[in-house]
């Protein structure tokens, strides 16, 4: 079993929806990373969260810790916000320089 | 600032032969690390280096080698390539150790065939 899974594989939405990601994950964790890449390739870094719950724009990602879940929310969806979302965990037990990904949600917005 | 750049965008090599990765960043960050992506897969690491001169393996470091001479550059070799490296790689770097903290910027990556 991964030490990080996501869910959807695979996202449809219309523009305008309310999308929501999902990322669980097996491991105590130092904190949890929220990665976007595009579909040419390059990868940005999004959010990085140790608890509770960021912002920025359209975008919201929460974590509960206890449950070892984490949300990544996208508010009024648009065709530019198609990509590949990438969850990655920082174990609590390793070492500090080492993300463990998820194998990414791939995210279609139609127009 | 360019931030992280790899070259060469892509590549096809044959079964033997050997080839560089160059990646070079101009943020002054002295972490940098190499990952690949094989399809429906995660990243994993393969090495990661802490500044200039001192490098580490990662996951999965079979079948490369990587060098830290300074801090702006971190080339990855591959000395004989195998179908198994066909990936797409992609070099990233931070400021800090502390992947708590720190953001990791990525650059482009390179797309890697061996046939």
């Amino acid at each position: 079993k991964n030490e990080v899974e996501q869910s959807p594989q695979n996202l449809t939405a219309q523009e305008g929806e309310f999308i929501t990601i999902n990322c669980s994950y097996s491991v105590g964790i130092s904190a949890l990373h929220w990665l976007q890449q595009h579909p040419g390739g390059g990868i940005v870094s999004l959010f990085m969260l140790s608890s509770g719950k960021k912002k920025h724009g359209r975008l919201i990602a929460t974590i509960n810790i206890q449950e070892k879940h984490s949300s990544l929310h996208i508010t009024a969806s648009h065709p530019r916000d198609s990509a590949v979302y990438i969850c990655a965990v920082v174990n609590s037990g390793g070492s500090n320089y080492k993300l463990t990904f998820g194998k990414g949600t791939l995210l279609t917005v139609n127009p | 600032n360019a931030g992280v750049t790899q070259t060469p965008k892509f590549r096809i090599l044959k079964i033997g032969q050997s080839m560089t990765l160059q990646c070079a960043q101009d943020m002054n960050h002295n972490y940098m690390y190499w990952y690949r992506q094989d399809p429906g897969m995660g990243l994993k690491l393969i090495y990661y280096s802490v500044g200039a001169g001192i490098t580490d393996k990662g996951e999965v470091p079979n079948g490369y080698n990587v060098s830290r001479s300074t801090t702006e550059d971190f080339p990855l070799r591959l000395e004989l390539a195998a179908p198994s490296q066909t990936s797409v790689y992609f070099c990233a770097s931070s400021y800090g150790i502390r992947s708590v903290t720190d953001t990791q910027y990525f650059g482009p990556g390179t797309r890697l065939t061996v046939l």
